[in-house]
């Protein structure tokens, strides 16, 4: 099962911040943070990824607490084409060469004019 | 975006017949992987693949084998398609398993078993 907890639906107006929780209180040491977005059923698009640090790409940015249990994706100006179920993964399995990544319910933002 | 392409990338067909998905990467990672999305279930690992003809089983394997001969192809198969398998198929690629990496996601095959 996912070890992350998201909201499954949010809002945010265009051209606004979007800010997207994510609870991983089980996190462990040595375990990534990622994030991932799928838009209507295409394939699942990387954003950012981190593990004690906050990273920013020309995507978006990520935020880590210092404890690890949570993290917030923003997207600093979200745009009509943002509307997709983004996904919080933390649980890599990483038993042997399987790098499997398990896929929570994800939050489903829309981004509205 | 990364080099994956699936195909096909709709396909129907009829119970107890064989299928065959591929996943061609231009990227020359050594990692790749198959999942199957359902409502309900989100992505689930089916088989991966770390070289050439070395393949292990995820998660969701029973009823599916996959080769790989050439380090830009994966190729999945139904041997004898059911109506349970009737779901949408990405590919993945990641240039190794460590924690760290990036997996990268072709743009999915949707199959139809009727």
């Amino acid at each position: 099962d996912a070890k992350t907890t998201q909201p499954p639906s949010m809002d945010c107006a265009e051209g606004r911040a979007a800010n997207l929780p994510c609870n991983h209180s089980t996190i462990s040491g040595n375990e990534y943070v990622y994030w991932y977005r799928q838009i209507h059923s295409q394939g699942p698009q990387y954003i950012i990824h981190g593990l004690k640090n906050n990273e920013t790409n020309e995507m978006a940015s990520l935020i880590i607490t210092e404890d690890r249990k949570s993290s917030t994706l923003i997207l600093p100006h979200a745009t009509l084409r943002d509307t997709a179920v983004y996904y919080c993964i933390v649980d890599l399995n990483y038993g042997g060469s399987q790098g499997n990544l398990i896929f929570g319910k994800g939050t489903k933002l829309s981004v509205k004019p | 975006d990364a080099g994956i392409t699936q195909s096909p990338r709709h396909k129907v067909t009829e119970t107890g017949t064989p299928v065959t998905l591929r996943c061609h990467q231009t990227e020359n990672h050594r990692y790749m992987y198959w999942y199957r999305q359902d409502p309900g279930h989100g992505l689930r690992l089916i088989h991966y693949s770390y070289g050439v003809k070395d393949t292990d089983k995820g998660e969701v394997s029973d009823g599916y084998s996959v080769s790989r001969s050439k380090t830009e192809d994966f190729l999945l198969t139904l041997e004898s398609a059911t109506s349970s398998q009737t779901s949408v198929y990405f590919c993945a690629i990641s240039l190794t398993s460590g924690r760290g990496d990036t997996q990268y996601f072709g743009p999915g095959t949707r199959l139809t078993v009727l």
